[in-house]
């Protein structure tokens, strides 16, 4: 069974100091690992996806890596607009269902 | 990229009464579409997906139902709701297997 967990369930940063995000996972076969981020009320936006271990994509102060075993999203200089929820999936090769993680709920104070 | 439309974007309904929550989906064709509910502080539990017209799986038996009538089109339903049916639902979409899955906006169901 596949299964994702992230880490930590909640994060607070002061603006300007940055961090990571972990996100670890088992799977049969990796197809995709997907990050999003989800504002209150809204649905998830999607931000990345990585599909081989040694990749990394950038966007903005986002950056996510990936490895066999684990995927971090790391956020530099972070500001309050960066707070919302980070949530991670797997897609294995085998299927297509994506297992989404609970997700890390990150609060940037000014 | 896909677009994920879903309605209503928040209603409140009484006991027992029926449910009907639509998804349509633009820019794709042929998706793989689900049905997510998503409670406070918790995870995405997935509860219907399809793969093509009328073809509906579930992975959670409860008192909801899901059809697709259209190529694009995915609706959640009830026929009596239940106080724990209460909770934020999520449509997404995803063109094949292994693509980017795109989320829409989400429905709040309050039942009462």
């Amino acid at each position: 069974e596949d299964q994702v967990t992230q880490s930590p369930e909640a994060l607070r940063l002061q603006e300007g100091e940055s961090s990571s995000l972990n996100c670890s996972y088992t799977v049969s076969g990796l197809r995709g690992l997907f990050w999003y981020r989800q504002d209150p009320g809204k649905g998830p936006e999607f931000l990345f996806t990585l599909y081989s271990a040694g990749e990394e994509k950038e966007k903005e102060r986002l950056k996510a890596t990936l490895t066999k075993k684990e995927s971090f999203l790391h956020i530099t200089a972070p500001k309050p607009e960066d707070s919302a929820t980070y949530l991670c999936a797997v897609q294995a090769s085998v299927g297509y269902i994506p297992t989404f993680g609970r997700g890390t709920s990150l609060i940037v104070h000014p | 990229s896909q677009t994920i439309h879903q309605w209503p974007a928040t209603l409140v309904q009484p006991v027992g009464s029926p449910l009907s929550l639509e998804c349509t989906v633009e820019g794709t064709s042929n998706p793989n579409l689900y049905w997510y509910r998503q409670a406070a502080g918790r995870g995405l539990q997935l509860l219907f997906y399809s793969v093509g017209i009328g073809q509906i799986s579930s992975e959670v038996p409860q008192n909801l139902s899901a059809s697709r009538p259209q190529d694009r089109q995915f609706i959640l339903s009830s026929k009596k709701l239940l106080l724990s049916d209460s909770g934020f639902y999520l449509c997404a979409g995803e063109q094949g297997n292994g693509n980017t899955i795109y989320f829409g906006e989400g429905s709040w169901l309050t039942v009462v």
